[in-house]
């Protein structure tokens, strides 16, 4: 069982620079979330999504931007790298008909360092 | 501003005692999630709250909500040290999707 698959697992990006991290789930569930982990802390929202086609801002979204065009895959994107987005990602989905229901399932994160 | 704050956020222990974990949080909510990460890993869930009243165990953890409170608790019961890990509350406000997660308490079971 994949899961929920992440990649990369690591990257280092310089100021400026943009990338995409990948996340594809094998679960057929509706529901996708992209959280940001900081040091020492808990986990914030930056984007979700209720189905293909359908995203939405979370709560810490500047920098970012997210697509679904497919119920397996939601990448997410930065843009213009800045220090601040040093952090680990995590991208998570969950199933039931209706949110909530049924636990996050999550990856097993990206570790990503802007230099 | 929606808040969820577990306390303590730091917890020391020793192998065989008893001990609550706490989560408070300021927004309606009937849905309330309890996760576990290790060190460098990624969040394995724990129990799934959805009502009033609801309590959940698995081996020597159990967990509990009381919406009018806005609390829920993690009970752990004779401590033994693969328990260490930190532990994280979620909740879920009403009519939304947005997840808010507490900051964590990072247990600690000394053998």
């Amino acid at each position: 069982n994949a899961g929920v698959t992440q990649t990369p697992k690591f990257r280092i990006l310089k100021i400026g620079q943009s990338m995409t991290l990948q996340c594809t789930q094998d679960m057929n569930h509706n529901y996708m979330y992209w959280y940001r982990q900081d040091p020492g802390m808990g986990l914030k929202l930056i984007y979700y999504s209720v189905g293909a086609g359908i995203t939405d801002k979370g709560e810490v979204p500047n920098g970012y931007n997210v697509s679904r065009s497919t119920t397996e895959d939601f990448p997410l994107r930065l843009e213009l790298a800045a220090p601040s987005q040093t952090s680990v990602y995590f991208c998570a989905s969950s199933s039931g008909d209706r949110a909530g229901n049924q636990p996050q399932h999550f990856g097993d994160g990206t570790r990503l360092s802007i230099l | 501003e929606l808040k969820v704050e577990q306390n303590p956020l730091f917890l020391s222990m020793q192998e065989g005692k008893n001990y609550t974990i706490y989560c408070n949080y300021s927004t309606t909510s009937d849905r309330l999630y309890w996760y576990r990460q290790d060190p460098g890993k990624s969040l394995e869930s724990l129990f799934v709250l959805l009502s009033n009243g609801a309590v959940k165990q698995e081996g020597r953890l159990m967990a509990s909500l009381d919406t009018k409170a806005r609390l829920s608790t993690l009970h752990i019961t004779a401590a033994v040290h693969d328990l260490s890990a930190t532990y994280f509350c979620a909740v879920l406000p009403s009519g939304t999707y947005k997840y808010i997660f507490g900051t964590g308490t990072r247990l600690k079971v000394l053998a």
